[in-house]
């Protein structure tokens, strides 16, 4: 079954703004990972968060993670046009097999 | 250089063919995946071989056989296509299987079935 779940499906804001999108999820992980995809092209890992972390930064991003809420979520400051993709959520389950939500389709309007 | 490369980009075919799809890494991962992604959106992995070796086979049809002949390549090899069969391919690589290891992704194989 699906591990991740995101919310909001979809998610429009306008440029300068900051965007945060939530992931949950259902049993124990080793990590949780946070994906790009830009229309018609492959995923592009953005940050990682392992199971005893609860906050990562990179650049523009800042990933919190809820191990007692199963949940996790994805900061995107001061958001530009660039930013306008599908973001996914990806747990990294025992088996070590990575289980993605549907993902956030964010729009950023210039 | 392309780091992940599947060919093709688009395939299109009538139900009932076999056809293939190819991958190919430069990045001297030694594990390697195939992920469907239907027309949600939702990814799902189909299988991955560490070194040549498979070791993640979920539930998927037989008409579905991956063939690794070296360690930088995972094929695709589907039988018998159906229309269910319609979504994007995508292969994927990582260093190592598990722990913290990122995957990188080629550009995705987009399947039709007529």
């Amino acid at each position: 079954s699906q591990q991740g779940e995101e919310d909001p499906q979809a998610l429009s804001i306008q440029e300068g703004e900051n965007a945060t999108m939530n992931c949950s999820y259902k049993t124990s992980i080793n990590n949780l990972q946070w994906y790009r995809q830009n229309s018609g092209r492959g995923l592009v890992h953005l940050i990682l968060i392992r199971s005893n972390e609860r906050e990562k930064h990179s650049g523009r991003l800042r990933v919190t993670l809820d191990t007692s809420k199963k949940s996790s979520s994805l900061l995107i400051t001061a958001s530009r046009a660039a930013d306008t993709a599908s973001y996914f959520c990806a747990c990294m389950d025992s088996s070590y097999k990575l289980i993605f939500g549907s993902g956030t389709r964010l729009l950023v309007r210039p | 250089d392309t780091a992940v490369s599947q060919t093709p980009k688009y395939l299109v075919t009538q139900m009932g063919n076999d056809k293939s799809i190819k991958c190919e890494q430069n990045l001297g991962h030694d594990t390697m995946y195939w992920y469907k992604q239907d027309s949600k959106k939702f990814l799902k992995i189909m299988f991955s071989y560490n070194n040549k070796e498979l070791i993640i086979n979920e539930t998927v049809p037989n008409r579905f056989s991956p063939k690794s002949p070296d360690k930088a390549h995972l094929n695709l090899h589907i039988n018998s296509l159906e229309l269910g069969d319609s979504a994007v391919y995508f292969c994927a690589s990582s260093k190592k299987t598990g722990g913290d290891q990122p995957q990188h992704f080629g550009d995705g194989t987009r399947l039709s079935i007529l």
